[in-house]
C-alpha cells in the first residue's frame, strides 16, 4: 500500500542537540510539506518542496531545517536554535496535478519532547 | 489575512444525535476545503474534499457543504456512534497568492460521543 512513513514516532530531545524526523514518501508525489501542531493551535507550516532539490520556507521556519534530496524523502532537522521544539510533527504530501482535487495524505506524526 | 476558524471547539453529545460542525474561512478564493479526522496522537485522515466548484460532498454518514460567497462549510454527521469520537479538522486551500497546495487549517472540533 502506498503512503507517508514518518520515523521515529517519539523523540526526546537534549539541549543544545539537532533531532532529524524523516519522512518517506511512496506515493510518487512532487510536493511535500512540514507542519506542527500544537494543543489547541492547529496546525502550522514550518517548509515545504515541490519538487526536488528545492524548498521554502513556511510561517514558522526559524529554527529549523530540511533538504529533498529524493523525491520520496523530506526530512526535517529540528535545531537547537529552536528554543520551544515540545510539539507533535507532520509530514504531508499531494501530487501538483492534484492540489485543487485531491487531498492531501499524511503520515502519522512524530511526537517531539525535550528531555 | 487567510484564516480558517472552527466552532465549536469541543462538542459532547449522545449516541444516534445528528450534528453539525461549523467552519469559516476569510477569503473566498479557493481551490479547495477538506474536512480531516485525527484520532489521539494520530495522523489526519481525509474524511471529504469540496472544489470550489461544487456545493456539496457526501461520504456515508458525513455530508459536507460549501458557501464560498459566505465563507462558510458544514460538516454534517448523521446518527453518531461513539467511534465517531474525534478531533474534526477543517482545512482549505487558497486561490490567492499562497503556496501552491499549502492547506490553512482550523483548530479543530473535539467531538465526544457517548454511548
Amino acid at each position: 500500500d502506498g503512503g507517508i512513513t514518518q520515523s521515529p514516532k517519539y523523540l526526546f530531545r537534549k539541549e543544545g542537540q539537532n533531532v532529524t524526523l524523516s519522512c518517506e514518501q511512496n506515493l510518487n508525489h512532487d510536493a511535500m510539506y512540514w507542519y506542527r501542531q500544537d494543543p489547541g493551535q492547529g496546525l502550522r507550516l514550518i517548509y515545504y518542496s515541490q519538487i526536488v532539490n528545492d524548498f521554502q520556507k513556511g510561517d514558522i521556519a526559524e529554527g529549523y531545517s530540511v533538504s529533498r534530496e529524493k523525491k520520496e524523502s523530506f526530512p526535517l532537522t529540528v535545531t537547537s536554535a529552536q528554543k520551544n521544539p515540545t510539539a507533535f510533527y507532520l509530514c504531508a504530501s499531494i501530487p501538483l496535478g492534484g492540489v485543487g482535487n485531491q487531498p492531501q495524505h499524511f503520515g502519522d506524526g512524530t511526537r517531539l519532547s525535550i528531555l | 489575512k487567510q484564516e480558517v476558524t472552527q466552532i465549536p471547539a469541543a462538542l459532547s453529545v449522545p449516541e444516534g444525535e445528528n450534528l453539525v460542525l461549523n467552519c469559516s474561512f476569510t477569503d473566498s478564493a479557493i481551490y479547495n476545503l477538506q474536512w480531516f479526522r485525527q484520532d489521539p496522537g494520530k495522523g489526519l485522515t481525509s474524511l471529504l474534499l469540496i472544489q470550489s466548484s461544487q456545493r456539496e460532498q457526501t461520504s456515508g454518514r458525513l455530508n459536507a457543504s460549501l458557501d464560498k460567497s459566505s465563507g462558510r462549510s458544514t460538516l454534517y454527521i448523521a446518527a453518531s456512534q461513539p467511534g465517531d469520537s474525534a478531533t474534526y479538522l477543517c482545512a482549505v486551500t487558497f486561490d490567492r497568492g499562497s503556496t501552491l497546495g499549502r492547506l490553512y487549517f482550523g483548530r479543530g472540533t473535539q467531538l465526544t460521543v457517548w454511548p
